[in-house]
């Protein structure tokens, strides 16, 4: 079972660029997520979907956009990126709002 | 808001020893639910463990077990048995109960486990 799966594994990016990482699961799941995790640091969620064309801000938003258009794909956006936004991000999914999340492999993103 | 901490940046076990991770969380809802998530250094997220409060009884998954303490708001984490493959990042996590709308986990900032021979 291939669960979540994140592309691309590592980026680097130029101050100003844009990116999309992308986030798949196949679990069927409803509830999906976006956490960044800083050095030495927890995850801090970013944004939430509890379905298809449904979305909301988490703790640290700002710099980020999502969709999720279907079931499956919940990619986040970064318009214009800072060195700030130098992080690695996870993806998770859960079938119900209450129910154990599993994570992706993450996405290292370092901006310079 | 919620609070996790984790007092144990670093810790050393030897193999097939046991070790105890420490947890202490701050909150003021009666209902949620507990974590301990293991970050071997593939960075993979992998749950170990899951506690609901409203249960007495210390949630077990074979070498690994929970002290959940309500009344002292603390979650730690044994590892019996210890093997190299539990040298990881571990992390403990909190969410509270919401119903019927998605609920976040608040991370605390880790513990890493290191299991020599």
């Amino acid at each position: 079972n291939a669960g979540v799966t994140q592309t691309p594994k590592f980026r680097i990016l130029k101050i100003g660029q844009s990116m999309t990482l992308q986030c798949t699961q196949d679990m069927n799941h409803n509830y999906m997520y976006w956490y960044r995790q800083d050095p030495g640091m927890g995850l801090k969620l970013i944004y939430y979907s509890v379905g298809a064309g449904i979305t909301d801000k988490g703790e640290v938003p700002n710099g980020y956009n999502v969709s999720r258009s279907t079931t499956e794909d919940f990619p986040l956006r970064l318009e214009l990126a800072a060195p700030s936004q130098t992080s690695v991000y996870f993806c998770a999914s859960s079938p119900g709002h209450q129910e154990t999340q599993y994570f992706g492999p993450g996405t290292r993103l370092l901006v310079l | 808001a919620q609070t996790v901490t984790q007092s144990q940046p670093e810790m050393s076990v030897q193999e097939a020893e046991t070790v105890t991770l420490s947890c202490t969380y701050d909150t003021s809802e009666s209902n949620y639910y507990l974590f301990w998530y293991k970050q071997p250094p593939s960075r993979q997220m992998i749950l170990v463990i899951r506690q609901e409060a409203y249960k007495q009884q210390n949630a077990t998954e074979n070498r690994f077990s929970v002290n959940f303490q309500k009344a002292a708001k603390s979650f730690s984490l044994k590892i019996s048995d210890s093997q190299l493959g539990d040298t990881a990042m571990y992390f403990c996590a909190f969410m509270k109960y919401r119903g019927g709308t998605a609920s976040k986990l608040t991370f605390g900032t880790g513990t890493r486990l290191q299991v020599t021979l």
